[in-house]
């Protein structure tokens, strides 16, 4: 069962476009809400990540926008450049465990 | 600072034999979780180490197993291969405190034919 549900899949943005990504999430336990992003070929690496305390969250160009009463996160990359083209996943956990909830994941491709 | 190693980088097996994986994590770090990243199944935790100690197990079979040295460095183990078992095993390590964040290593690429 999946815990973390992600869409869309895939996504085409051009360049200086907004990508968006939306996830949601059945156990209300969960209260650390990381974001990963992964490169062909690499590990996935932490882009940002949000508490529930908090509706927003944003670093640079990302931003992530949490929603508690409706359990739903999304993650907003602005001005979206040809180097922001990867696979991005969102997760989730319970503060102090390390096992993490991974959502599908989203394949972002920005066209130059 | 150097990050999370994996060795070996690729490695193809046969059905039915068992391979060993190496995770350094990154110093100072000293809990090692382990994850299994297919296409059709996404990211999936294994387990997770600290202090040479399995402190969380996901929902695989008793054939995948771990442990960890007083170094903090990690091993997983997965017999009797099968097919299913292809898959990139990623690292991560992280320090022990609430929301630290993971860092992943670039995997080992396991082909079982």
């Amino acid at each position: 069962q999946q815990q973390v549900k992600q869409s869309p899949q895939s996504l085409i943005v051009q360049k200086g476009g907004i990508s968006i990504i939306n996830c949601a999430y059945e156990n209300t336990a969960f209260d650390y809400f990381p974001w990963y992003q992964q490169f062909p070929g690499k590990g996935p690496a932490l882009l940002i990540a949000i508490r529930p305390d908090v509706s927003e969250k944003k670093e640079g160009r990302f931003t992530i926008s949490f929603n508690k009463s409706a359990k739903q996160f999304s993650l907003h990359i602005m001005d979206s450049q040809p180097g922001d083209s990867a696979t991005y996943f969102c997760a989730a956990t319970l503060g102090g465990d390390y096992k993490l909830s991974f959502g599908a994941g989203t394949t972002v491709t920005v066209r130059a | 600072k150097a990050g999370v190693t994996q060795t070996p980088r690729y490695l193809i097996k046969t059905r039915g034999q068992q391979v060993t994986l190496s995770c350094s994590p990154i110093s100072g770090h000293r809990s090692v979780s382990w994850y299994q990243q297919t296409p059709g199944q996404g990211l999936q935790f294994l387990f997770e180490y600290f202090s040479e100690t399995q402190r969380n197990k996901g929902n695989f079979p008793g054939r995948f197993s771990g442990r960890q040295f007083s170094n903090s460095r990690s091993e997983m183990n997965v017999s009797t291969l099968e097919l299913g078992d292809s898959a990139l095993y990623l690292c991560a390590s992280s320090l022990v405190q609430d929301n630290s964040p993971l860092h992943f290593g670039n995997g080992t690429r396991l082909t079982v034919t």
